[in-house]
């Protein structure tokens, strides 16, 4: 399968613990996404890099989020000392940089977070 | 700041009819609009995408969907629905060629 890939897929952890996640992207696609998706809503954007630079980032992204991309393939999202209110399904995404025009995102199956 | 709003929560619609599921954006500039789907336990799926051209737009598993600049609309259409077309369907747009801004999903229910 060479979609995008996400690990793990179900991640339940204590409150206060740091979790990270993993995803790694279609190979040669060069836009690297991460959003968030609760219950009954649609996904809303965390952050994303172009290769490793990490280009923009949301106002959701609180400081306990770190988000990295060492070599331009393979991101991890780390999320420190977990409250209830991270709980959700983290999604990543990839695209090829498109030139002049805007490429479709490819979307990996998500690692659902649960925080008691 | 963008937005995108899918005022049906749930559409039901008997197989074999015509189905729409309905869109309305807010972005300043020109917007680049998606539609994905979501099955349960599988992540997002790109249908079909407007950048720019003809406002009809056709996309995977026979959906299609018509861009409409005065109404600011992107509703998503599909002639003739089937049984596993039963999914939750979302709304995105960019103005900027970056991140999308999603809608909050409608879940279309089609009866056999």
């Amino acid at each position: 399968d060479t979609g995008v890939s996400q690990n793990p897929r179900h991640k339940i952890t204590k409150r206060g613990q740091n979790v990270t996640f993993r995803c790694d992207p279609i190979s040669e696609h060069n836009r690297l996404y991460w959003y968030r998706q609760t219950l009954g809503q649609g996904p809303e954007f965390l952050t994303y890099f172009q290769n490793e630079a990490q280009l923009e980032k949301s106002r959701l992204l609180s400081d306990r989020f770190s988000a990295e991309r060492p070599k331009g393939s393979f991101s991890t999202l780390e999320i420190q000392r977990t409250e209830q209110g991270d709980s959700a399904m983290y999604l990543c995404a990839s695209s090829p940089l498109s030139q002049g025009g805007f490429s479709e995102q490819y979307f990996g199956p998500g690692t659902r977070l649960t925080v008691t | 700041a963008q937005s995108v709003a899918q005022p049906e929560d749930q559409v039901n619609v008997a197989e074999g009819n015509p189905l729409t599921v309905k869109c309305t954006y807010s972005v300043s500039g020109n917007p680049y609009l998606f539609w994905y789907v979501q099955y349960p336990n599988r992540g997002l799926q790109f249908l079909l995408k407007y950048i720019t051209g003809d406002n009809l737009v056709k996309g995977s598993y026979g959906f299609e969907a018509e861009f409409n600049k005065s109404q600011t609309s992107f509703h998503l259409k599909k002639p003739s629905a089937l049984v596993s077309d039963s999914a939750l369907y979302f709304c995105a747009v960019t103005p900027l060629r970056r991140a999308l801004t999603f809608g909050s999903g409608t879940r279309l229910q089609v009866q056999p």
